[in-house]
């Protein structure tokens, strides 16, 4: 799978849009983009995944730049629960589901 | 909505004991997986099980582990002769059994071995 890189941390406002960025310049054409969080050393919770295509859920939009080089996971309306360490996940799609998971970026939502 | 049972939430045990991690996947998933966080490090994958086999497993899931999904509806994780280095968060996590769907996670198992 490819590798991901992501800031370490950022901070946001409440009520604002987070913007979370992600680079994965080596993504093959065959790799989706996954996203998940982590909630203060809770289980990883899945947010949303794509491959070339934006995606839109209840949760969050994913933006994924043409050349596909790079994604943003966007939380529209950040909450004081969204703080949480936020992982960018590439692979390939298989039956196989081995998430490789990264140092992900710590996102801390403030009031 | 479905989720992903652990039990106990936490377990001490001493050095050198057998603990039994139990996990209620979601019921209608088919793929099964152990997940280990050492405190302050990254989620790490020990091993995928699918169709009452081990389908991948991670160079951590050495021979002191074991999984077995006894009856139908719990799935385990056997640590055999705990080490210090085996403390640690263990998540459960369950999969439909078809590409592009996502992995549900419990909320983990804190095990301390002292």
């Amino acid at each position: 799978d490819a590798k991901t890189t992501q800031p370490p941390s950022m901070d946001c406002a409440e009520g604002r849009a987070a913007n979370l960025p992600c680079n994965h310049s080596t993504i093959s054409g065959n790799e989706y983009v996954y996203w998940y969080r982590q909630i203060h050393s809770q289980g990883p919770q899945y947010i949303i995944h794509g491959l070339k295509n934006n995606e839109t859920n209840e949760m969050a939009s994913l933006i994924i730049t043409e050349d596909r080089k790079s994604s943003t996971l966007i939380l529209p309306h950040a909450t004081l629960r969204d703080t949480a360490v936020y992982y960018c996940i590439v692979r390939v799609e298989s039956n196989d589901y081995k998430l490789s998971f990264g140092a992900g970026t710590t996102v801390t939502v403030r009031a | 909505e479905p989720e992903v049972t652990q039990t106990p939430s936490h377990q001490v045990t001493q050095m050198g004991q057998e603990v039994i991690l139990r996990c209620v996947p979601i019921s209608n998933h088919l793929y099964f997986y152990w997940y280990r966080q050492i405190l302050g490090q990254k989620v790490e994958f020990l091993v995928s099980f699918y169709n009452n086999e081990i389908s991948e497993k991670s160079e951590i899931f050495d021979d002191q582990f074991s999984v077995e999904r006894p009856d139908g509806s719990n799935f385990t994780l056997k640590i055999r002769s705990t080490k210090l280095e085996d403390s640690a968060m263990y998540f459960c996590a369950s999969r439909l059994d078809r590409v592009e769907t996502e992995a549900f996670f419990g909320q983990g198992t804190r095990l301390t071995v002292v």
